[in-house]
């Protein structure tokens, strides 16, 4: 079955910009990305593409091109490493899809 | 919004897993479905399916087979039941409420989640 495809880890030093990828099959509807760190459930950072929920700071991003959503973070720091996931609609089987989910790790 | 989720920790392997999920903060008839989604011990999310407060259920075509979802309004709980399970069920699984998608191919995001709840099948 379909499963987005995401980098499996990504890394990046404090202070500097990390892009997380989505891809495979976007277009047919929205993407959202979720944020969940160890023990605890996922939480929405960025929906509809862009859009941030009310007190995701300003440093989660989201853009789409072609086919692949990108969310974007700014000046990391040490409590955003977490795993990752993208939410995409699978249109060949009609319902929604997450990507496999990326390891984010702020060295 | 809260949601909790509730069952047995631990199933039988071809048995049945029934799991509670109960809300409070918001009303089970909102404008929102009521989801079910599981996570794997090491990491994929699988989207289960949704109930909405009419009764209309979404299933996951690959558990479609297996699944009956059901809702309570006057209790603000909402119900998921699945059969013969295996080894393969073990999974965490989350309760959540999600946006409804628009006509315009917005929506449909998760916003609120429960902690989530250990299931295990064990033969």
């Amino acid at each position: 079955s379909y499963v987005p495809t995401q980098p499996p880890s990504m890394a990046g030093a404090p202070g500097q910009t990390v892009s997380i990828t989505c891809g495979g099959n976007i277009g047919s509807k929205s993407v959202h990305w979720y944020q969940q760190k160890p023990g605890q459930a996922p939480v929405l950072v960025v929906y509809d593409y862009w859009y941030r929920p009310s007190g995701i700071p300003d440093r989660f991003s989201g853009s789409v091109s072609g086919g692949t959503a990108t969310l974007t973070l700014s000046r990391v720091d040490g409590g955003d490493e977490a795993d990752y996931y993208c939410q995409v609609w699978d249109s060949s089987r009609d319902h929604w899809v997450f990507g496999g989910g990326t390891k984010l790790t702020v060295l | 919004v809260h949601l909790q989720e509730s069952g047995p920790g631990l199933v039988k392997s071809s048995g049945t897993l029934s799991l509670t999920c109960a809300v409070s903060g918001d009303s089970l008839t909102s404008s929102h479905w009521w989801s079910w989604v599981r996570q794997f011990p090491g990491k994929g999310l699988e989207w289960i399916g949704d109930v909405f407060h009419t009764g209309s259920t979404y299933y996951s075509p690959s558990l479609r087979a297996r699944l009956t979802f059901s809702i309570d309004g006057s209790k603000s709980q909402f119900y998921m039941k699945m059969i013969s399970v295996t080894a393969a069920d073990t999974a965490y699984y989350f309760c959540a409420r999600r946006a409804l998608e628009t006509s315009t191919a917005t929506g449909g995001y998760i916003d609120y989640w429960g902690q989530g709840i250990l299931v295990t099948v064990s033969s």
